[in-house]
């Protein structure tokens, strides 16, 4: 069984529509991550979470709000997505956001946007 | 800005031969250097790492990588190919800009000819 654990794993949406996903860290980390991995292009990271504060943001469209209320918790709220965003979204967690920690990666949500 | 190459989108190995998974990074500073393995459907798995200290990496499975600073490269190989390896590997660098950040190479996917 995984540290982190992600919901829903599978999820369709319209463009118009609002949604999130949801991930829990059972690791007693202090950094969270998202992460997307689409067909064409390398794993991106899109936002670091460091005791639940916000240390990077890659250039990630408005459309993708993340949140993270406290160290085990983070969300992904998804609004008027276009289809390019269809892709699968990695959360994941270490012990603290410092170089050379390892990662730890969930299973992912797999996002279709129609 | 960091960056990682991996030679050969798909490799294939017959079951008993080596692995080698080939990836190049590019860093203007001292690397943190990652292996990960995403199995279908799952999220991805720390193979191994190398961060300080000796430059010959031993990770899980059976796995191991150099870290040749001279050559800028961290292959990754096994002596003796399992079905069970079948699986994409990610070689991944991080770069520290207030917030670790891996950066992905484009993956291998590693098929095994039984």
């Amino acid at each position: 069984e995984t540290g982190v654990t992600q919901t829903p794993r599978h999820l369709v949406m319209g463009m118009t529509n609002k949604k999130s996903l949801k991930c829990e860290q059972h690791l007693g980390h202090n950094a969270m991550y998202w992460y997307k991995q689409s067909a064409k292009k390398p794993l991106e990271l899109m936002f670091v979470y460091s005791l639940e504060e916000r240390v990077e943001n890659n250039s990630v469209p408005s459309r993708f709000s993340p949140e993270c209320p406290n160290s085990s918790h983070l969300f992904l709220h998804l609004h008027t997505l276009q289809p390019e965003d269809s892709a699968l979204y990695l959360c994941a967690s270490s012990q603290d956001p410092r170089p050379g920690n390892t990662i730890y990666f969930g299973e992912g949500s797999w996002l279709t946007v129609v | 800005a960091q960056s990682v190459t991996q030679l050969g989108s798909h490799v294939s190995v017959s079951e008993g031969a080596l692995v080698l998974l080939r990836c190049n990074y590019s860093s203007s500073v001292p690397p943190y250097l990652f292996w990960y393995v995403q199995y279908p459907n799952q999220g991805l798995q720390l193979l191994l790492k190398y961060t300080t200290g000796a430059t010959l990496v031993k990770g899980i499975n059976g796995f191991e990588a150099e870290f040749k600073k001279s050559e800028t490269s961290f292959h990754l190989t096994k002596p003796s190919a399992h079905m069970s390896d079948a699986a994409e590997y990610f070689c991944a660098v991080s770069h520290y800009q207030g917030a670790q950040k891996l950066v992905f190479g484009q993956g291998t996917r590693l098929t095994i000819n039984p």
